[in-house]
């Protein structure tokens, strides 16, 4: 069952803790995204990825950490730097060669 | 530095009617692309539009892009209640293969 996986789907954690939101696709696809969107936002870029072991930080990285060591894998951190990560977390893939991004279900993240 | 405006940002419509989004962006790009998101939900992809003229249409949804008055617009014909969602712009900024997004456009749709 091909898509992308978003894990978990609620998450809650304390004030000053890191959390790491999973990202996992089966497509086969080389581009990978993060979006944060806040209640009646539109989506914020955090980071992106358009090839293995290489990344580029998007219009608010700040706060935030990405890897991408394995194609179908992009894990977000989420470090006690942001300082209101409380938010609805998205993240993206994109074929080469094409211009589409899919999404998938989104990790809503709440800070206690 | 792209900039991405839709408006409204909000519009509850009486079923049967008809209603257009708009969707304006503030620097060149030829490449568009508009979303659909329910309550607590990711974005579905709607339509893609990749040259100046380009015309999409989808049952009661129809898309067109105007590259030259850096314009879109999202046509709702006859709506439905199906059809209450949010509806996002998107531009691609060309030359980083970043998309930037609209603030959205919240629809509701009643009997």
């Amino acid at each position: 069952d091909g898509g992308i996986t978003q894990s978990p789907k609620y998450l809650f954690r304390k004030e000053g803790q890191n959390v790491t939101l999973s990202c996992e696709q089966n497509l086969n696809h080389d581009a990978m995204y993060w979006y944060r969107q806040d209640p009646g936002q539109g989506l914020r870029l955090i980071y992106y990825s358009q090839i293995v072991n290489d990344f580029q930080k998007g219009d608010i990285a700040e706060g935030y950490s990405v890897s991408r060591e394995k194609k179908e894998s992009f894990p977000l951190t989420v470090t006690s730097a942001q300082k209101n990560p409380t938010a609805f977390y998205l993240c993206a893939s994109r074929p080469t060669g094409t211009d589409t991004q899919y999404f998938g279900p989104g990790t809503r993240l709440t800070v206690l | 530095e792209l900039k991405v405006e839709q408006n409204p940002l909000f519009l509850s419509m009486q079923e049967g009617k008809n209603y257009t989004i708009y969707c304006n962006y503030s620097t060149t790009s030829d490449r568009l692309y508009w979303y659909r998101q329910d309550p607590g939900k990711s974005l579905e992809s709607l339509f893609v539009l990749l040259s100046n003229g380009a015309v999409k249409q989808e049952g009661r949804l129809m898309a067109s892009l105007d590259t030259k008055a850096r314009l879109s617009t999202l046509h709702i014909t006859a709506a439905v209640h199906d059809l209450s969602a949010t509806y996002f712009c998107a531009v691609d900024d060309q030359g980083t293969d970043k998309l930037i997004f609209g603030t959205g456009t919240r629809l509701q749709v009643f009997p």
